[in-house]
C-alpha cells in the first residue's frame, strides 16, 4: 500500500485477554518502530526493528509485551494478559534506513 | 541509549502570539527531524535538518539546528488555530534509529 497500515483501528478487550496488533509498513522500508501514546501524552518508545539486526526492545514496559517482524515486513505487537493501564493508542512507523518516518493511523486499545 | 529532551511539555498561546519548542540532546546528532500531530491524528513529518547551524523555513515555521548539532528549535510566528497540535522532534545519531522527544502540545486560544 501507499502508507503504513495498522489493524485493527480499534480494539476493545477484557482485562486478562491477549491481543495482537498488526502493522504493515511501507514496502521496502527497513526500519519499523512501535510507540504507545496515552491520551494527551507524548510518544512512548516500545521497540525498533532494523533489517535483520537484533531489535531494540529496551522500551517494552513488561514481559507481557512482545513483538516480531516476519520477513522484514509485517510486524505484530502482542500484549498478553492485558491490564487497564495498557489502554492507549499504539502507533507503528516505518522508514527507509535513517530517513524520516511514516506513521500509521494507530490502533486504539481499550481494556475493560 | 540516546535521549532527547523536549521543552516545554505544554504551551498555551493567544492566537497571533509566537511559539517556540526546543529539543536538546547530550550527544552530537547526525540529523534532527520535526513532526506535527494534529488532535486525533498521527505524527506527520515536517522537515529534516542535517547541517550545523542550519535554518529552514516553511511559511510561518522556522527550524534551527544548533552549531554543535546538539539542539534544535521550532519557532512559529503569529500562531493560528490551525497550528494546534503536538510537535515532536526526532534525533538521529549515527545509527538508523530515530529517538523521538516527548513532544510539545500547543494550544491556541482564539
Amino acid at each position: 500500500g501507499a502508507g503504513v497500515s495498522q489493524s485493527p483501528s480499534n480494539k476493545v478487550t477484557e482485562k486478562g485477554k491477549d491481543v495482537e496488533l498488526r502493522c504493515d509498513p511501507i514496502s521496502g522500508h527497513t526500519a519499523l518502530y512501535w510507540y504507545r501514546q496515552s491520551l494527551g501524552q507524548g510518544l512512548e518508545f516500545l521497540i525498533y526493528f532494523q533489517g535483520n539486526s537484533a531489535p531494540d526492545k529496551s522500551g517494552l514496559p513488561s514481559d507481557r509485551f512482545s513483538a516480531e517482524r516476519t520477513g522484514g515486513s509485517v510486524s505484530t505487537l502482542t500484549i498478553q494478559r492485558t491490564q487497564q493501564e495498557d489502554s492507549a493508542v499504539y502507533l507503528c512507523a516505518s522508514s527507509l534506513g535513517g530517513g524520516f518516518a511514516f506513521f500509521g493511523q494507530g490502533t486504539r486499545l481499550t481494556v475493560v | 541509549g540516546q535521549q532527547v529532551m523536549q521543552i516545554p511539555q505544554y504551551q498555551h498561546v493567544q492566537e497571533g502570539e509566537d511559539f517556540t519548542t526546543y529539543c536538546n540532546s547530550s550527544t552530537t546528532l547526525s540529523n534532527i527531524q520535526w513532526y506535527k500531530q494534529r488532535p486525533g491524528g498521527h505524527p506527520v513529518f515536517l522537515i529534516q535538518l542535517v547541517k550545523s547551524g542550519e535554518v529552514k523555513k516553511q511559511k510561518r515555521l522556522t527550524f534551527q539546528f544548533g552549531e554543535a548539532k546538539k539542539n534544535s528549535s521550532l519557532h512559529i510566528t503569529a500562531t493560528q488555530t490551525t497550528d494546534v497540535g503536538t510537535y515532536f522532534c526526532a534525533a538521529g545519531a549515527g545509527s538508523y534509529q530515530l529517538t523521538f522527544g516527548k513532544g510539545t502540545k500547543l494550544s491556541v486560544i482564539p
